[in-house]
């Protein structure tokens, strides 16, 4: 069945600690790749999205994400994370073939100072 | 521009009632998908509403429905509440179908708890 699979369910890091989400998908064909925060009590906005050139992409608050085809994934990274990155990080697919937005489900991060 | 507002923002309901949801997209936006996020599950997709059509649906009973309105607002509808149907209810709306080549942009969601 297609599928969006965050491994990391819940990750707790120091401030200045590097960060690494993984984002697998099995959707076949194009694809569209986003991945979306949840800061708490607030809505869910849009971190940074892939489409199509270069699978490094640079989204807000110094996150980036690499998409590699070969390996169905999306890992989001940022090199130093700070407090205020407390939240819930969902990785999204949109499909061609399906015509759908689906997300995984979900990695709460928690930064400790 | 105004983002998109769902109403009501929270409702607390009785089981085997039923529950309408609204909300109102970014002006000009045509699709309207709607999630069910619960602990655990992330967000579960719906159904998505594109130029007043059920464009694509989830894999939800048919307890949940829902509809667009010709000015994109779209309503969603579950009758017969369960316990299990407590969860955010978040809408989200694109100027594309099903978010191909652009951003969804989402609501605060309506908080659903069924006793």
């Amino acid at each position: 069945a297609q599928s969006v699979s965050q491994h990391n369910h819940h990750v707790i890091l120091s401030e200045a600690a590097s960060l690494e989400l993984g984002c697998n998908y099995s959707y076949g064909g194009t694809v569209n790749l986003f991945w979306y925060v949840q800061y708490p009590g607030q809505h869910l906005q849009l971190l940074l999205k892939y489409f199509s050139g270069d699978p490094l992409v640079k989204g807000i608050k110094g996150f980036e994400a690499e998409f590699i085809k070969s390996k169905f994934s999306f890992n989001l990274r940022k090199p130093s994370v700070q407090w205020s990155d407390t939240a819930e990080y969902f990785c999204a697919v949109a499909s061609y073939n399906t015509d759908k937005l689906i997300f995984g489900t979900g990695t709460r991060l928690q930064v400790f100072p | 521009k105004a983002g998109v507002t769902q109403t009501p923002r929270y409702l607390i309901k009785t089981r085997g009632q039923q529950v309408t949801l609204s909300c109102s997209p970014i002006s000009g936006h045509r699709s309207v998908s709607w999630y069910q996020q619960t602990p655990g599950q992330g967000l579960q997709f719906l159904f998505e509403y594109f130029s007043e059509t059920q464009r694509n649906k989830g894999n939800f009973p048919g307890r949940f429905s829902g509809r667009q309105f010709s000015n994109s607002r779209s309503e969603m509808n579950v009758s017969t509440l369960e316990l299990g149907d407590s969860a955010l209810y978040l809408c989200a709306s694109s100027s594309r179908q099903g978010s191909l080549n652009t951003e969804a942009f989402f609501g605060q969601g309506t908080r659903l708890t069924v006793v």
